[in-house]
């Protein structure tokens, strides 16, 4: 099983601060790292694919990069309706998620 | 549009049976895989199992297999989630998406809360 871990579990941050989450994966991914958006009481969104592919729709902010093990997600200016969790998640074999980061109002 | 809706959750008792259903509208769905994916209260996302556009794939993760089953009708565009011994650590929302064979989930449920409690 291909296990992951995120870092960190919880980020205090201001308006307008360059955040950036981590997640090293146990073995290499061949680029096959989603990230997503999680909300209290909503479904997961996602927003970046095969490592640093955007999807439609999500704002320029987010960006996601790495490689092999070692991947970031970078919200380079964060705004109200970033305050979430966010989750990474492996589909090289079948899925793994991390543990989440919730990042929250300092 | 696409949509994938989930239902079927409930409460039940330990030892006890649910069968959850994701109906699936908006796009063609024998081209998809299907993927399950649970959420404890309070605690991260986790796998459970997959089904791809013809059956032949069906992963489980190891701590729902022999107990949970996935299975599909390309007809009636849904899938389903038997859930058979079902232990009160099984508490969460189960929720549906889409995958391309090879791909992660881009479209999901609203999610369907399953509580197994004495």
């Amino acid at each position: 099983d291909i296990q992951m871990t995120q870092s960190p579990s919880t980020l205090s941050a201001s308006v307008g601060d360059r955040v950036i989450i981590t997640c090293r994966a146990s073995e290499s991914l061949n680029s096959r790292l989603a990230w997503y958006q999680q909300r209290p009481g909503k479904a997961p969104k996602l927003l970046i694919h095969q490592t640093s592919t955007l999807e439609s729709g999500v704002p320029a902010r987010f960006s996601g990069s790495g490689s092999g093990t070692e991947f970031t997600l970078t919200i380079s200016s964060l705004q109200p309706d970033d305050f979430a969790t966010y989750y990474c998640q492996q589909y090289k074999i079948y899925w793994t998620f991390g543990q989440g980061t919730k990042v929250e109002l300092k | 549009e696409v949509q994938l809706v989930e239902s079927g959750g409930g409460l039940v008792k330990p030892g006890g049976s649910l069968r959850l259903s994701c109906a699936a509208s908006g796009f063609g769905f024998g081209t998809y895989n299907i993927n399950w994916v649970r959420q404890a209260p309070g605690k991260g996302l986790e796998w459970v199992a997959s089904i791809g556009s013809d059956e032949t794939f069906t992963p489980h993760a190891d701590s729902v297999k022999g107990r949970f089953t996935i299975s599909r009708d390309n007809a009636k565009n849904s899938v389903y989630l038997q859930m058979n011994s079902l232990r009160v650590e099984d508490t969460a929302v189960y929720y549906c998406s889409r995958s391309l064979h090879t791909g992660t989930g881009d479209h999901w449920g609203q999610g369907t809360l399953v509580t197994v409690s004495s």
